[in-house]
């Protein structure tokens, strides 16, 4: 079975302020992870994926994770926070070979931006 | 080009009416998979095709809910004799064969009062 844990449903940062959104997985197999983007009455947006290789992944608008299986991880990352961030952020995960392609997301993180 | 759209985006119905939702994935995209989402939730897997086969349906709730992709392109998820639980947003995705990556509609939004 495979599980995603986000600390923080809420998370609030200044404009400027790094933004750090945490993401714990559980997975019997070598996982495959993801970050998704939810903006109000939008779908979910793809932010960066971790499949295999290189474990610190850059996505869309400035944001990065880092996989780090020792601590079971993968926290989303980004230097300087823009108002236009605010939103609600995923982390889903695909055990390939248990789970069909399934992926199976945490509860969110709503990340809100103050002036 | 054009991504998955889903439609209704809003549908408000009274329990005990059956209620249709579609998807239309993205052209070409094998793989079609519906979830739903309940408020203060992320998604939670349903049901999945590869083109018209559904593969796995263990996310299913129980036997009121079903889904079909007949000719491998378009899904239909029904709902029958609704219930005020079963209000949430129905959200599919499309995944092109040989990637990693599903793509996302706008979703559905169904309250059933």
């Amino acid at each position: 079975a495979q599980s995603v844990t986000q600390l923080g449903s809420h998370v609030s940062v200044s404009e400027g302020a790094l933004v750090l959104l945490r993401c714990n997985y559980s997975s019997s197999v070598p996982p495959y992870l993801f970050w998704y983007v939810q903006y109000p009455n939008q779908g979910l947006q793809l932010l960066l994926k971790y499949t295999t290789g290189a474990t610190l992944v850059k996505g869309i608008n400035g944001f990065e994770a880092e996989f780090k299986k020792s601590e079971t991880s993968f926290h989303l990352t980004k230097p300087s926070a823009h108002m236009s961030d605010a939103a609600e952020y995923f982390c889903a995960v695909i055990s390939k070979k248990s789970s069909g392609d399934k992926l199976t997301f945490g509860t969110g993180t709503r990340l809100a931006v103050r002036p | 080009g054009a991504g998955v759209s889903q439609s209704p985006r809003y549908k408000v119905t009274k329990r005990g009416q059956d209620v249709a939702l579609r998807c239309d994935p993205i052209s070409g995209h094998v793989s079609l998979y519906w979830y739903r989402q309940a408020l203060g939730q992320g998604p939670e897997f349903l049901t999945y095709f590869n083109y018209e086969a559904q593969q796995d349906k263990s996310g299913l709730p129980n036997d009121r809910f079903s889904a079909e992709r007949p000719e491998g392109s378009i899904s239909t998820l029904t709902i029958q004799r609704t219930e005020q639980r079963d209000s949430a947003m129905y959200r599919c995705a499309s995944r092109e064969a040989g990637t990693d990556t599903q793509y996302f509609g706008p979703g559905t939004r169904l309250t059933v009062l």
